[in-house]
C-alpha cells in the first residue's frame, strides 16, 4: 500500500515563528499537494507540484511556501506563522494522471 | 474557474433510510469526477470515480454516483445507510493545469450522520 507520512501529527508554534511541515510518499509518484481542512470550508488547496522542483500555486498561498528537493518528499514553509494559520494540514500524492490521491493522516497546527 | 459546491454542510438521516448527497461542479471541459470519505477520527480516502464511460459509479459498500453532464452534477446516493456510514463525504473535480498537469479541488463536504 501506498504511505504518505507527514512528520507530526500535532504541532503548537507561537505567531511569527517559521514552520515546517514534512510530507514523504514511498511509491514515486510524480504528483504532491498540501491542503489545509478547516470545518465549513472542507479542503483548500495550498501549492502543489508535479516533478522535482515543481511548484504551482493552489487557491489559497498566502503566506505559505513549498520546497521540493525529492521526489518522494514536499515540505510546506509557513514564515512567519500567523494564528490564522492555525488548521489540519493535508499531504497527498498521485500518480500524474490524478486518478487517486493517496493522503497522510495530517498535522493539526495551533499558532499561539 | 472550475469550482466545487456541495449544496448541504450536514445531512442528518435515519438508519436504512435513503440519502443522497449533492455536488455540482463548474468545468468547461472534460472531467475526472471523484467522491472522498472521512471517517471519524481517520484520513481521507477514495469513494469512487468517474473517469470515463459509463456514468454510473459504484463503491464496494453500496454508495453510487452518476454523472450528468447537462446539469454538471455528481451526486452521491445510497438506499439504506447503516451506522457506519457516518463520516463527511467530499466531493472533488481534477483541473487541467497545462498539457502534463493537473490539480484536485474539493467542495466544502457533507458531514452525514445516522440517527439510529
Amino acid at each position: 500500500d501506498v504511505k504518505v507520512t507527514q512528520s507530526s501529527r500535532y504541532l503548537v508554534k507561537r505567531t511569527g515563528e517559521k514552520v515546517f511541515l514534512e510530507c514523504v510518499q514511498d511509491m514515486d509518484h510524480e504528483n504532491m499537494f498540501w491542503y489545509r481542512q478547516d470545518p465549513g470550508l472542507g479542503l483548500r488547496l495550498i501549492y502543489f507540484s508535479y516533478d522535482v522542483k515543481m511548484k504551482e500555486k493552489g487557491d489559497i498561498p498566502e503566506g505559505y511556501s513549498v520546497s521540493r528537493e525529492k521526489k518522494e518528499r514536499f515540505s510546506l514553509i509557513l514564515e512567519s506563522a500567523s494564528t490564522n494559520q492555525t488548521s489540519m494540514y493535508l499531504c497527498a500524492s498521485s500518480t500524474r494522471t490524478n486518478e487517486k490521491l493517496f493522503f497522510g493522516s495530517g498535522t493539526q497546527l495551533s499558532v499561539l | 474557474a472550475q469550482s466545487v459546491t456541495q449544496l448541504d454542510s450536514q445531512v442528518p438521516v435515519f438508519e436504512e433510510a435513503p440519502v443522497e448527497l449533492r455536488c455540482n461542479y463548474s468545468s468547461s471541459v472534460s472531467v475526472y469526477l471523484f467522491w472522498y470519505v472521512q471517517y471519524p477520527n481517520q484520513g481521507l480516502q477514495l469513494l469512487l470515480k468517474y473517469l470515463s464511460g459509463s456514468t454510473l459509479v459504484e463503491s464496494i459498500n453500496g454508495f453510487e454516483a452518476e454523472f450528468n453532464k447537462s446539469q454538471t452534477s455528481f451526486h452521491l446516493r445510497k438506499p439504506s445507510v447503516h451506522i457506519s456510514d457516518t463520516a463527511e463525504y467530499f466531493c472533488a473535480v481534477r483541473v487541467n493545469w497545462d498539457s502534463s498537469a493537473s490539480k484536485i479541488i474539493f467542495g466544502s463536504g457533507t458531514r452525514l450522520s445516522i440517527r439510529p
